[in-house]
């Protein structure tokens, strides 16, 4: 079973902030969270990671609570192509391990002019 | 990141026949890894493709029904076997890099 729980869907508008939560409770020391979406009738595409400091890449931000028990990914401007699910997955990260992801249900952002 | 050539991109098959979906990388990778996603379902993952020996397959999955397999570090095959209705998905190859995981573009198959 997946390790996070994620709203099923959220609408956002557009040119706002979209702001993602993720719960990840049982996550270990050695887990990094990670986020993906994908569009429809496209394959998953990689968003950013983290393992407890905040991250920000041209994509997007994320914030990783003081415990690590949860997490936001925030778009800062939300635009209508950021229509997409949205995949928050925790793994072990080995340096050069190439485990597989888990994907859970994700959340369906929609994204409204 | 690795760039991923997934094909055919879809397909409808008669129920009865056989599938082979391939992947190709456009570098050498240790592991690739098979996704099945069901219709308005998210990604399940079917079995990791190590070169050199037999694939690992989840549970759910055996080799007579999805065969396998990984001639190099920078190909795989997935063929879907006997194919039923129920096999109607998309099916998706991925590599993992340093910075994330890479997905092909899906194959698209129904089955009629």
């Amino acid at each position: 079973d997946a390790k996070t729980t994620q709203p099923p869907s959220m609408d956002c508008a557009e040119g706002r902030a979209a702001n993602l939560p993720c719960n990840h409770s049982t996550i270990s020391g050695n887990e990094y969270v990670y986020w993906y979406r994908q569009i429809h009738s496209q394959g998953p595409q990689y968003i950013i990671h983290g393992l407890k400091n905040n991250e920000t890449n041209e994509m997007a931000s994320l914030i990783i609570t003081e415990d690590r028990k949860s997490s936001t990914l925030i778009l800062p401007h939300a635009t209508l192509r950021d229509t997409a699910v949205y995949y928050c997955i925790v793994r072990g990260y080995y340096g050069g391990s190439q485990g597989n992801l888990i994907f859970g249900k994700g959340t369906k952002l929609s994204v409204k002019p | 990141s690795a760039v991923i050539s997934q094909k055919p991109s879809r397909d409808i098959c008669q129920r009865g026949t056989s599938l082979t979906i391939q992947c190709q990388v456009d570098s050498q990778v240790t592991m690739m890894f098979w996704y099945r996603q069901q219709p308005g379902q998210s990604l399940t993952l079917i079995a990791t493709a190590n070169q050199g020996s037999e694939a690992t397959y989840e549970s759910g999955f055996v080799i007579d029904k999805f065969p396998i397999s990984r001639p190099n570090l920078t190909f795989s095959t997935l063929t879907v076997s006997n194919m039923s209705p129920e096999d109607s998905s998309i099916y998706l190859c991925s590599v993992g890099g340093l910075y994330g995981y890479t997905f092909g573009s899906g194959t698209r198959l129904t089955v009629v």
